[in-house]
Formats: C-alpha cells, structure tokens, sequence
C-alpha cells in the first residue's frame, strides 16, 4: 500500500527557470494538500485541492505559484521564474476525506542558484 | 489564525532519558498530530490525537482538548529519536494544519 510519492525529491534551478514538483497521493484518496518549510522554520499550509478543483488557496503566493490537481495523475506545485527566497522543502500531503488524516510525503527540496 | 506553540525549542538528552514536549494551541481543533522529522528532512507521522491518550512503544501523548494543549513523552530516549517534534492542528471546517515551530530533540550516546 504504497504513502504518498512526490518527485523529484531534489531539484535545483537558476533564478527565473521553472519548477515543477509532483505529488501522487495513497491511492483512493483524493484530497491534496501542499505545504512548504523553510530552513529552520514549521511547515505552512499553500493549497488544498480535491480533484480538478482548487478549495482553499490562501497561503499561496498571489505571483508566480500555482496548483492542480488533474481528474488523471498527479498533483502538480509550479513555480515560475524562481527566486532564491523560494529555496525550501515542499511537503504533499493527502487524506481519504474532509478533515480525515493527513498522510505526508517525503517531499521535494527545492534549491536556486 | 491559530497559535501553535511549541516546548521547549531546543532539548538535549543523554540516551536513556525521559523527556515531556508540550504544544499549547489558541483555539479549539478538530485534529491534531504530532510528527517527527528526522534528520534526513523525512516527516513521520506519530499521533492521531484530537483528545485523550494513546501509546505507541516508548511515545505517548496526551490532548486536553478544553485546555487546549497537549503533550509528547518520550521515554528511554534513543540516539534514532533525534530531529525534529512538530505538533499540527486542524480548525473545525478548516482543511489544513497549523504547525508549530517545533522542538528540536538531540539525544546523545
């Protein structure tokens, strides 16, 4: 029963490339939710998403972040023209329901140069 | 938004010790959980705990839920159970956890 998978688990860019994190949650579930940790800092909450819709946004960034979350594969974080502020790890996590646990995955560090 | 503060920031431990980390939250919750992230950055999920008590080996935690707080014990702490102890809770109708800052944990041989 495989958890959630993200990929890459590292990936580096230049200022002003583009980032494309990936997220497949447990199979059967289909609530996402991304949260991004900065060095020495707790996890904060950027989107939640059910399939091919957007439920809460309020803690992405209003430029250069958005989400989905197809009716097919995986959920998708891009950030466009990276700034080195946006260096962090990226956690996905999924739950089977509204309010139900959140199951983490091992998530994606994101470093730019 | 929420509070969630977490205690002590910084704990150090010689392996064998018991230790208490404490997560006090401003508002009622429908959920919260306790995590660990290890040193490889990799978080694992330890408590379910809204309210009441559950044991797992040699952790355990306890949510006050009226008071609003809640408690990690760690005992016969091991040299492996060194990182990083995040408490999360979740608001009635609101999808998404509030983390703490955390607690750093060093348990040293």
């Amino acid at each position: 029963n495989a958890g959630v998978m993200q990929n890459p688990r590292h990936l580096v860019r230049r200022r002003g490339q583009e980032a494309r994190l990936r997220c497949s949650p447990v199979k059967g579930h289909s609530h996402v939710y991304w949260y991004r940790q900065l060095p020495e800092e707790g996890l904060k909450f950027m989107v939640y998403l059910q399939k091919e819709n957007i439920i809460d946004e309020s803690g992405m960034p209003k430029e250069r972040f958005s989400a989905e979350f197809p009716k097919e594969g995986p959920s998708i974080l891009r950030i466009q023209q990276v700034v080195r502020g946006d260096s962090a790890a990226y956690f996905c996590a999924s739950s089977a329901g509204v309010q139900d646990t959140q199951y983490f995955g091992p998530g994606t560090r994101l470093t730019v140069l | 938004g929420i509070q969630v503060e977490q205690s002590p920031p910084d704990l150090i431990l010689q392996e064998g010790a018991n230790s208490t980390l404490r997560c006090n939250f401003s508002d009622s919750v429908n959920n919260l959980q306790w995590f660990h992230q290890n040193p490889w950055g990799q978080l694992i999920n330890l408590f379910y705990i809204p309210s009441g008590t559950k044991q797992n080996g040699r952790l355990s935690a306890t949510t006050v839920a009226t008071e609003r707080y809640s408690l990690l014990y760690i005992s016969s702490s091991q040299t492996t159970d060194s990182g990083v102890y995040f408490c999360a809770v979740e608001l009635y109708n609101f999808n998404k956890f509030y983390f703490g800052s955390g607690t750093k944990l060093n348990v040293k041989p």
